[in-house]
């Protein structure tokens, strides 16, 4: 069965710093290509960032480009997200995906999620 | 960056009737567009994929239609569990974009 568990959420002050992960199991986790995707509360999806298998090819969304760096650990089976410089907009939950695509650099659709964690900014 | 525009925002169905949500790209996705669902409290789920490719273990009573800039998911026969929030996804160009969803309440 896949599973996807994120852990590292929590509150934080504007500026502060956060570290998620994403623990994979069920599936050969080198295989695939992985997301962030987060939520704010009451609001709707938004796409985050996304690593190939390798590392090779790693996109971010514009509003956090510069702030947050995703990693993986193929060897842990486990995805990271770096979260710096951190704002109140950045309030959401946040969801590992595993992405359908099996070809480098391109995203098919996310066919797993976490249950997420929630990631709270304030004073 | 792509823009989804979903609509209606709301849809009040009776069970058992038909439920149909729309879904527009700002500019051409091809067949690069996907549904899930979101009930509360939990992770989104994968319903739909390549416009009408149901995903793993989703009935049949969901299906996915359209091309370019238009799409639609339509469900044919609304049970109890399908009261959710739907939202369309593009992954044809990045930044990948979701909708803004439609949420299909009971009438």
């Amino acid at each position: 069965e896949v599973q996807l568990v994120e852990s590292g959420g929590g509150l934080v002050k504007p500026g502060g710093s956060l570290r998620l992960s994403c623990a994979a199991s069920g599936f050969t986790f080198s295989s695939y290509m992985m997301n962030w995707v987060r939520q704010a509360p009451g609001k709707g999806l938004e796409w985050v960032s996304f690593i190939g298998t390798s590392s090779s090819y790693i996109y971010y969304a514009d509003s956090v480009k510069g702030r947050f760096t995703i990693s993986r650990d193929n060897a842990k089976d486990s995805l990271y997200l770096q979260m710096n410089s951190l704002r109140a907009e950045d309030t959401a939950i946040y969801y590992c995906a595993r992405d359908r695509s099996l070809r480098g650099g391109y995203s098919y659709g996310y066919d797993y999620w976490g249950q997420g964690t929630l990631v709270t900014v304030s004073p | 960056e792509i823009v989804m525009t979903q609509s209606p925002v709301t849809l009040s169905v009776s069970p058992g009737e038909r439920a149909t949500l729309s879904c527009r790209a700002s500019q051409s996705v091809s067949n690069n567009l996907a549904w899930y669902q979101q009930n509360p409290g939990q992770a989104p789920r994968l319903l739909i994929y390549g416009v009408s490719v149901r995903a793993t273990g989703i009935p049949a009573r969901f299906s996915g239609s359209g091309s370019g800039t238009e799409f639609t998911l339509t469900i044919s026969s609304l049970q109890s569990e399908d009261f959710a929030v739907y939202y369309c996804q593009q992954y044809n160009n990045w930044p990948l974009t979701f909708g803004g969803g439609t949420k299909v309440e009971i009438k």
